[in-house]
Parts: C-alpha cells; sequence; structure tokens
C-alpha cells in the first residue's frame, strides 16, 4: 500500500531555533494535512492544506507556524521560534479528495523535542 | 464537556475475547465517525469509518453509531495479539470545502494476552 513519508523521525532542537518538517505525501493525492500529538495526549488538527493555500487551520497554528509545498512532492511545516510546549509527535498525512468520508493516510511521525 | 471523551484504558484482555471500546461526543454536527488503530511509534491508520447513525461490519470488527445517545462502538471479537494497540475514535462534520478536520479521542491501549 503507498505510504506517507516523514523525516526526520527524530528531531532535537533549542528553544527558539526554526525547524522544519518533512514530509512526502501519497502521489496522486491533493489534500495535505499535519496533526500533532503531544505525549499523553490527543491526536490534535493543525492545518489542512490544498491548491497551495491553507483550507483551515486551529487556534494552535499560530504566527509561528508555516507550511509550504516547494515543489511537486514535499509538504513541510515550519515553526519559526521553537518553544517547550511545540515538543510533540508531528504527523502528516493525505487525501485524495476532501470531505469527511475520505481516508486520510497518515506517516509515522517526526517526534519534535525541544529543549 | 469535552468534544470527544475515550476511556483511556488500559484494557487488557485474554486472547479470543471480544473487545468493546467506545467514545462519546458533544457536537452534533458530527457525522463521519471512525476508528484508527495507532501501533507502538506509528501514525493513526484507518480500521473502520461510518456514516450517521447505524453498523458497519468488516471481518472481526464492527462499528457501532449512535448519534440519538451520542455514542460510538467498535466491537472485536475473536481478538488476537496482534490486535495490541491503541484504539483512537475521531469524528468530522459535514464540511465543504478542502478540508478533513478530524477530531480525535485520546486514544485507548488494549493489550491482547496470548
Amino acid at each position: 500500500e503507498p505510504e506517507v513519508t516523514q523525516t526526520p523521525s527524530h528531531q532535537v532542537t533549542q528553544m527558539g531555533q526554526e525547524v522544519i518538517l518533512r514530509c512526502v505525501p501519497i502521489s496522486n493525492h491533493l489534500y495535505f494535512y499535519w496533526y500533532r500529538q503531544i505525549l499523553g495526549q490527543k491526536v490534535e488538527f493543525l492545518v489542512s492544506f490544498y491548491n497551495n493555500e491553507i483550507s483551515e487551520k486551529s487556534e494552535i497554528f499560530d504566527d509561528q507556524f508555516s507550511v509550504e509545498r516547494p515543489d511537486g512532492s514535499n509538504f513541510t511545516l515550519k515553526i519559526r521560534s521553537t518553544k517547550l510546549e511545540d515538543s510533540a509527535m508531528y504527523f502528516c498525512a493525505s487525501s485524495a479528495r476532501p470531505g469527511g468520508n475520505e481516508k486520510l493516510f497518515f506517516g509515522s511521525g517526526t517526534q519534535l523535542s525541544v529543549l | 464537556q469535552k468534544e470527544v471523551e475515550q476511556d483511556p484504558g488500559p484494557l487488557s484482555v485474554p486472547e479470543g475475547a471480544i473487545v468493546s471500546l467506545n467514545c462519546t461526543y458533544s457536537n452534533s454536527a458530527f457525522q463521519y465517525f471512525m476508528w484508527y488503530r495507532q501501533y507502538s511509534r506509528k501514525g493513526p491508520e484507518l480500521l473502520m469509518y461510518t456514516y450517521s447513525s447505524g453498523n458497519k461490519e468488516d471481518g472481526r470488527f464492527t462499528a457501532q453509531v449512535d448519534k440519538s445517545s451520542k455514542y460510538i462502538s467498535l466491537f472485536i471479537r475473536d481478538s488476537q495479539p496482534s490486535d495490541s494497540a491503541t484504539y483512537l475514535c475521531a469524528m468530522s462534520a459535514l464540511a465543504g470545502g478542502a478540508t478533513n478536520k478530524l477530531i480525535f479521542g485520546t486514544g485507548t491501549l488494549l493489550a491482547v494476552q496470548p
């Protein structure tokens, strides 16, 4: 089965530093998402992206966050100035179509640790 | 009241047992209901989805939705050690546009003992 690939699997950074998390969605998918999961807490929606635009974002996705599709295959999440509370597992997901019944494929995640 | 509530467990059962996992929710706009399975250090993987109220069966798995009670369930028959994972319920509203915002429960950790 096709899969979403995320790199790196682990990222350690100092507070205040910028990080870029990378994702390669499934090749024929057009809708892209970032979710995160703080240890012991639920998976939370951050942002959805389609046609080079943000479709929806949550309150968590403030000005410190940005997303980009720099080329035909990659989808990135940038955190400009990391805070301790940004430490979490970040999941990229993609789907072929929008809609509540559309299957989301999740990557294995990037564990971000902010020291 | 939290939007989606799920008993975090852990839940430990012997191999072959029937497992019942449940979530309640408060937002009556939710129309799509899903169950994801998450193995350690992996992303969530979709197991079942149901639109509106009703039952859906897929092999050993049955998903039930009762919108009147705002209650969803996942049943696993003849549970196997390989079913040991965290099970997440997830829901989304009928929304237009290019979005698929899922609201997840906290997940229930299931251990099936051989």
